[in-house]
């Protein structure tokens, strides 16, 4: 079945502990993002890959580092969790020719206390 | 730069009743645009989508959206609402670029209530 996987889907942790959000997907799609959704602000992207290698800053990157090191993860880093990046977050993927079909991950709720 | 307008936070709906969700967007060419829905705890579903062609849209789960380019508008509509349609709607925008980083631009999201 093709889907994007995140884990965990739940997590709090405190402010400044290290922490990183899986994201896989099983389609062999080139182009990988991650958001945030807020409540009044719908969702907001933080950093997205168009290949392997190769990551480029959202509209909200402060606070976040990314890597694709292989084709079918993108991990989500905090390097030091604040409050404020308490939120859901989706990771979504789709071919890099076809900006149309996007698919999202179940999505990951953050607590930072 | 491309925006999507949900102007309604919350509406509440008696079940059987019709439903409009409203979606203004800013775009200057032929716009692609999106209906998703997220249900209580879920991800992100795709309930439709329009490209081009018939501005009228039938989607799943029994919704349609019609896309008027003289008012930027793209509503989504129902005519009869089921309980388990409470759920949060997003309408949104294809922001599309010279290469392939082109990418989806949400609307803030529509809070939809069900009243028994």
């Amino acid at each position: 079945e093709a889907q994007v996987t995140q884990n965990p889907r739940y997590l709090i942790t405190v402010t400044g502990k290290k922490l990183t959000v899986t994201c896989s997907q099983n389609m062999n799609h080139e182009y990988m993002s991650w958001y945030r959704q807020d409540p009044g602000l719908g969702l907001r992207q933080i950093y997205y890959s168009m290949n392997v290698e190769v990551t480029d800053k959202g509209d909200v990157p402060e606070g976040y580092k990314v890597s694709r090191k292989e084709k079918r993860n993108f991990p989500l880093i905090l390097e030091s969790p604040s409050p404020n990046q308490t939120s859901l977050y989706f990771c979504a993927s789709r071919l890099a020719g076809d900006p149309y079909e996007q698919y999202f991950g179940p999505g990951t709720r953050l607590t930072v206390t | 730069a491309q925006s999507v307008t949900q102007p309604d936070i919350h509406i509440t709906v008696s079940e059987g009743a019709s439903l409009e969700l409203r979606c203004n967007y800013s775009y200057g060419a032929t716009p692609y645009l999106f209906w998703y829905v997220q249900s209580p705890g879920q991800g992100l579903q795709l309930l439709l989508k329009y490209f081009s062609g018939d501005t009228l849209v039938q989607g799943i789960k029994g919704f349609e959206a019609e896309f008027k380019r003289s008012q930027s508008s793209f509503n989504l509509r129902k005519p009869s609402v089921h309980w388990s349609d409470a759920a949060e709607y997003f309408c949104a925008v294809v922001q599309l670029t010279y290469s392939s980083a082109s990418k989806i631009i949400f609307g803030s999201g529509t809070r939809l209530s069900i009243r028994p």
